[in-house]
């Protein structure tokens, strides 16, 4: 069966830190991946997605940015945090791209940036 | 994106069916009806979804109206597990799953 694992689970930055957040997925290959951002009471938004290695799409203007080093490894990172970059950060994989394919979620990264 | 118009809040009894509904007026003939659910401190989980036909899985039914404007997420007999914010989707040729606010399910010992 396919897991999707992320880490860390809770991460405590200063402001102007570094971010690295990994997200791998087992037992499937070539999986469409997700970044999905949720603020404090508020819906998830999408950061990025990918259909394969290398190929990023982003959906939101900001200070993050995604790779895709292996075919089942996401990586967001940002070179400088901000204060509004807290939130719950969750990865997500898809079987493939349309409506007929649902997403599955990782346990998500609860990040606070101080 | 088409939207989706849900009830903010409802309650159910434990071991009780409990009905969902979601009204998505706007549905385009390719768009596909999705619900995940959320629980606290946790990340969506997929429940089910269906473009025409009714629906059947161990989790839940989703019940489409015949001029898929309306759909209904049923669990056929809820726990305390089953409280969660449950979400109504649309999703089409992209990728994207655009959550709006969703119900928050309350299950009533």
């Amino acid at each position: 069966s396919q897991t999707i694992h992320q880490w860390p689970a809770t991460l405590v930055q200063p402001v102007g830190s570094p971010l690295s957040l990994e997200c791998t997925v087992e037992g499937t290959s070539n999986p469409n991946l997700y970044w999905y951002r949720q603020a404090a009471g508020r819906g998830l938004q999408l950061l990025f997605y990918s259909v394969g290695i290398g190929q990023i799409s982003s959906e939101v203007p900001q200070n993050l940015s995604a790779s895709r080093p292996q075919d089942r490894q996401f990586i967001l990172s940002s070179k400088k945090l901000l204060l509004s970059d807290s939130g719950f950060y969750l990865c997500a994989w898809s079987a493939g791209t349309g409506g007929n394919y649902e997403q599955y979620f990782g346990p998500g990264t609860r990040l606070t940036v101080t | 994106d088409a939207k989706t118009t849900q009830p903010n809040s409802m309650e159910s009894n434990e071991e009780e069916p409990v009905h969902l509904p979601c009204n998505h007026s706007t549905i385009s003939g390719t768009d596909y009806i999705h619900w995940y659910r959320q629980l606290p401190s946790q990340g969506p989980e997929y429940v089910i979804h269906g473009l025409t036909s009714n629906v059947n899985n161990r989790m839940a039914s989703l019940a489409i109206a015949e001029d898929r404007k309306s759909s209904t997420l049923i669990l056929h007999r809820a726990t305390l597990r089953d409280a969660a914010v449950y979400y109504c989707i649309l999703v089409f040729g992209n990728e994207k799953l655009t959550f709006g606010t969703g119900t928050r399910l309350t299950i009533i010992p």
